[in-house]
């Protein structure tokens, strides 16, 4: 079945500091990758959708200067988290394409 | 915007039993799936159903698509312990670029064995 990997899976970082997460999917294509949050004890919720070859469509209240989205291939979606703060501290999982299916998700924590 | 209420909330309950979930929206969607999560991992597709009133199985997993399109159920039979973990439902309507998956809160099940 498809597979979406996510790299790396899990991080910590100093407050002030960039993180860039990766997502991929191994064995299709996907001009459409999502972004996704979830706090502990909560469920997913979406950040954006990365569009290949365009620019990210954000939620309402999502900061597109703070999390920046690059799609630069049709395997290939970043999250980069900008001068993160501890209440950034979160699991990020993403989803590509149409498929119903998540990559493995990257544990955050800010220090 | 569309919500998803998922029932009940968690669920402490003896190896061996059947377990019974549901989800139910205050508008129709055209997709509904389960996810099993555990933690530290991403959702796991369990079920995806497509068609109102398909009934749909996966082992010891029935899940069906609500005929009025705003709900679904999902049943376990003969939990086991490797059963534990948060399920989820979630509902899809294609069209335009979004695809956007809504996500109901999660039933929490505990088996004891």
């Amino acid at each position: 079945g498809a597979v979406v990997s996510q790299h790396p899976s899990w991080v910590i970082c100093k407050s002030g500091t960039s993180v860039k997460i990766e997502c991929r999917s191994l064995d299709f294509q996907a001009t459409t990758m999502f972004w996704y949050r979830q706090f502990p004890k909560q469920s997913l919720m979406l950040m954006a959708t990365s569009n290949e070859g365009s620019k990210a469509t954000y939620e309402q209240g999502v900061e597109k200067d703070k999390f920046l989205i690059n799609h630069a291939s049709l395997t290939l979606s970043t999250l980069t988290v900008t001068s993160a703060h501890p209440e950034d501290s979160s699991f990020y999982i993403c989803r590509a394409g149409q498929k119903q299916y998540f990559g493995p998700g990257t544990r955050l924590t800010v220090t | 915007g569309q919500q998803l209420n998922q029932s009940p909330q968690s669920m402490f309950i003896q190896e061996g039993e059947d377990v019974s979930m549901n989800c139910t929206s205050s508008s129709i969607f055209n997709t509904w799936l389960w996810y099993k999560q555990e933690p530290g991992e991403g959702p796991v597709l369990l079920i995806a159903l497509y068609k109102a009133g398909e009934l749909t199985s996966n082992g010891r997993l029935t899940a069906q698509f609500g005929i009025t399109r705003k709900d679904s159920f999902l049943n376990i039979s003969a939990s086991i312990p490797s059963d534990v973990g948060i399920y989820f439902c979630a509902g899809l309507n294609y069209g335009g670029s979004q695809g956007n998956l809504i996500f109901g809160k999660g039933t929490k099940l505990s088996v004891k064995p």
